[in-house]
C-alpha cells in the first residue's frame, strides 16, 4: 500500500465551479500536510499547508485535514482557467522528514 | 532572490553513459532534496540532505544513483550506466532551516531521456 494516495483525473470543469480534490495516507505520524500545484514544465509550488487537523482557507482556496479518517482535501471556489494544472498532496512527519507525495491530480478549467 | 536552479534543463544520453544532474538550492537553505517525477508515478522521493550529509538515501533505486553535496550548497545527483527506466524529471526542493522548514522550493527539474 502507497503512503500516500490520490486520483490522478484528469478533472475538468467548466469556469466558476467549485472543485473538490483528496488525498488519503495510512501513516498516522503524518502531522504536516501541504497541497502543491504543478504547472506544466514547472518545479510544484506550495498553495496551501495545514498542520495537524482543521481547516485552513485563503483566498478561493480551502484545505481540509481529517486525521481520524486519514483524508485530506483541497477545495477551490469560483474555479478559473489560471487554476488548469497539477496538483500534488504531500505530507510530512515533521520537520527533517521525508515528505510522501500523491501521484497528482491533472485539472482543467474550461472557459 | 534567485530561486532553486537546475541544469541541465533538458538531457538526452545514451543506453549505458553516466550523467551529472545539478542542483543549486536558495542560498541559506540547509536541507536539500531530490526527487524523480514519471508519468502517473507522482514525485518518487530519492534523496535527502541536511548540510552536506545525507541522512535519508532510502529513496535511490541503485547503487547506479548517487549524490553528492559540497559547501552546504550546490549538489550532484550522479546516474551510472543509464537505462531507459531512468527515463523521468529529476526535481530539486530546498527547505528554510526556520519554522517554515515544511515548504519546499522546487527548480524547474531536469528532464532525462535515456535512448
Amino acid at each position: 500500500q502507497k503512503e500516500v494516495e490520490q486520483d490522478p483525473g484528469p478533472l475538468s470543469v467548466p469556469e466558476g465551479a467549485i472543485v473538490s480534490l483528496n488525498c488519503t495516507y495510512s501513516n498516522s505520524a503524518f502531522q504536516y500536510f501541504m497541497w502543491y500545484r504543478q504547472y506544466s514544465r514547472k518545479g510544484p509550488e506550495l498553495l496551501m499547508y495545514t498542520y495537524s487537523s482543521g481547516n485552513k482557507e485563503d483566498g478561493r482556496f480551502t484545505a481540509q485535514v481529517d486525521k481520524s479518517s486519514k483524508y485530506i482535501s483541497l477545495f477551490i471556489r469560483d474555479s478559473q482557467p489560471s487554476d488548469s494544472a497539477t496538483y500534488l498532496c504531500a505530507m510530512s512527519g515533521g520537520p527533517g522528514n521525508q515528505f510522501y507525495f500523491g501521484t497528482g491530480t491533472s485539472l482543467t478549467v474550461i472557459p | 532572490g534567485a530561486g532553486v536552479s537546475q541544469s541541465p534543463s533538458n538531457k538526452v544520453t545514451e543506453k549505458g553513459k553516466d550523467v551529472e544532474l545539478r542542483c543549486d538550492p536558495i542560498s541559506g537553505h540547509t536541507a536539500l532534496y531530490w526527487y524523480r517525477q514519471s508519468l502517473g508515478q507522482g514525485l518518487e522521493f530519492l534523496i535527502y540532505f541536511q548540510g552536506n550529509s545525507a541522512p535519508d538515501k532510502s529513496g535511490l533505486p541503485s547503487d547506479r544513483f548517487s549524490a553528492e553535496r559540497t559547501g552546504g550548497s550546490v549538489s550532484t545527483l550522479t546516474i551510472q550506466r543509464t537505462q531507459q527506466e531512468d527515463s523521468a524529471v529529476y526535481l530539486c526542493a530546498s527547505t528554510d532551516p526556520g519554522v517554515l522548514s515544511y515548504e519546499q522550493y522546487f527548480g524547474p527539474g531536469t528532464r532525462l531521456t535515456v535512448t
